[in-house]
């Protein structure tokens, strides 16, 4: 079964909007939620992660949510420009091992 | 090396032919995986390894399926007797492993059965 549920699937913003990217889990074992982003015909490279022991964490434009009580963390985008139109994966890891992708959210920052 | 590379990029195969696909890891990185993404999906956990040693072959879809890094660098993915559901996107990435888990990813090798 899916260990990570993300959505949207897709995701419509228009430019300096705030793009918002969910996922949930329900393995308690997981310690490492990073999230990556992959542009058409790349490997996905890693953009921001959080582990379960902060509540928020923000680097720039990008910020990871993480709400331990009910399994959620979330991606936000500020100031969505049309370079951050891609697709966007989150993940979860026990201990650097094992690793668990949602199924990807696209994203097309409109002009 | 600057970065994690595969080969071949692509790979065109016929049902019931083994293919190897090969994976040099940034060099001085002690952790290895290997995932399949198929297209529009995410990349899909198959193994790892920490060095040489290969602590979770979980994720192989079936035993036809088989991992190697021998020497703790270069690792390669065997699929024997491939079937046209294997078709898909192999990844491989590396991270420093210990407590750094930051995964750089390869560009992958585009599997396609025929």
């Amino acid at each position: 079964q899916q260990q990570v549920k993300q959505s949207p699937q897709s995701l419509i913003v228009q430019k300096g909007g705030i793009s918002i990217i969910n996922c949930a889990y329900e393995n308690t074992a997981f310690d490492y939620f990073p999230w990556y982003q992959q542009f058409p015909g790349k490997g996905p490279a890693l953009l921001i992660a959080i582990r379960p022991d902060v509540s928020e964490k923000k680097e720039g434009r990008f910020t990871i949510s993480f709400n331990k009580s009910a399994k959620q963390f979330s991606l936000h985008i500020m100031d969505s420009q049309p370079g951050d139109s891609a697709t966007y994966f989150c993940a979860a890891s026990i201990a650097g091992n094992q690793f668990y992708f949602g199924t990807g959210t696209s994203l097309t920052v409109i002009p | 090396g600057a970065g994690v590379s595969q080969s071949p990029r692509y790979k065109v195969t016929k049902r019931g032919q083994d293919v190897t696909l090969r994976c040099d890891p940034i060099s001085s990185h002690a952790t290895l995986y290997w995932y399949q993404q198929a297209l529009g999906q995410g990349p899909e956990f198959l193994t790892y390894f920490n060095y040489e040693a290969q602590p979770d072959k979980s994720g192989l879809p079936s035993d036809r399926f088989s991992a190697e890094r021998p020497e703790g660098s270069i690792s390669t993915l065997t699929i024997q007797r491939t079937e046209q559901r294997d078709s898909a996107m192999y990844r491989c990435a590396s991270s420093k492993g210990h407590s750094s888990y930051e995964q750089y990813f390869g560009p992958g090798t585009r599997l396609t059965v025929t």
